[in-house]
């Protein structure tokens, strides 16, 4: 596609209940970004890929959290055994590793995630 | 990524020049300086970027400091629609391992009162 595409759109769980969400990148963008957003809150960094490598995992909130990347396109974030706090928006965000125009960045439209 | 200082928020007329200012007086020679906005409900989009040079596109102008420490956004007429978050943030194209990990900082909230 055009652009970056997340899926689902929305999502509505039950706390407890595991959920994955899905990140299609803009193709042949080597580089892929995971973020969170809480109502009303900033920008909070999850998790990057270089390729399928996740060089800096640091930024997952907790071990519920996974994330991997496969044949260096799609990703997929899991959240296991959700809790309310993680009611959020999952960003998703794609780049080309290297260029001369210093890499801008392009997002998709988020997953919202409620946790009930 | 090398830090950057934004006021939390500024205010402008409908149909005003606004100047959205920020600081990096860390910033590297490689570094170039992005400008994103994030529209309520959505996610953030690309504004406009440079290096060393200012630079003018359909959106916004960049006006980078000679000594690059500092820039500053300008929205020649801002529009009700231009009411969003605007992040400074400075990215080397030329990365890998833990310079990938790219980190917004809170953003300048633009207001536009009609």
């Amino acid at each position: 596609g055009a652009g970056v595409s997340q899926s689902p759109s929305n999502k509505v769980t039950e706390k407890g209940k595991d959920v994955e969400l899905r990140c299609d990148p803009i193709s042949g963008h080597t580089a892929l970004y995971w973020y969170r957003q809480s109502l009303g809150q900033g920008l909070e960094f999850l998790i990057y890929f270089q390729g399928n490598s996740a060089p800096d995992k640091s930024g997952l909130p907790s071990d519920r959290f996974s994330a991997e990347r496969t044949g260096g396109s799609v990703s997929t974030l899991t959240i296991q055994r959700t809790q309310q706090e993680d009611s959020a928006v999952y960003l998703c965000a794609s780049s080309e590793l290297w260029s001369r125009s210093g890499n801008t960045i392009y997002f998709g439209e988020g997953s919202w995630l409620t946790v009930v | 990524d090398a830090k950057t200082t934004q006021p939390n928020s500024m205010e402008s007329n409908e149909e005003e020049p606004v100047h959205l200012p920020c600081n990096h007086s860390t910033i590297s020679g490689t570094d170039y300086i992005h400008w994103y906005r994030q529209l309520p409900s959505q996610g953030p989009e690309y504004v406009i970027h440079g290096l060393t040079s200012n630079v003018n596109n359909r959106m916004a102008s960049l006006a980078i400091a000679e000594d690059r420490k500092s820039s500053t956004l300008i929205l020649h007429r801002a529009t009700l629609r231009d009411a969003a978050v605007y992040y400074c943030i400075l990215r080397d194209p030329d990365y890998g391992g833990s310079q990938g990990n790219l980190i917004f900082g809170k953003g300048t909230k633009l207001s536009v009162k009609p």
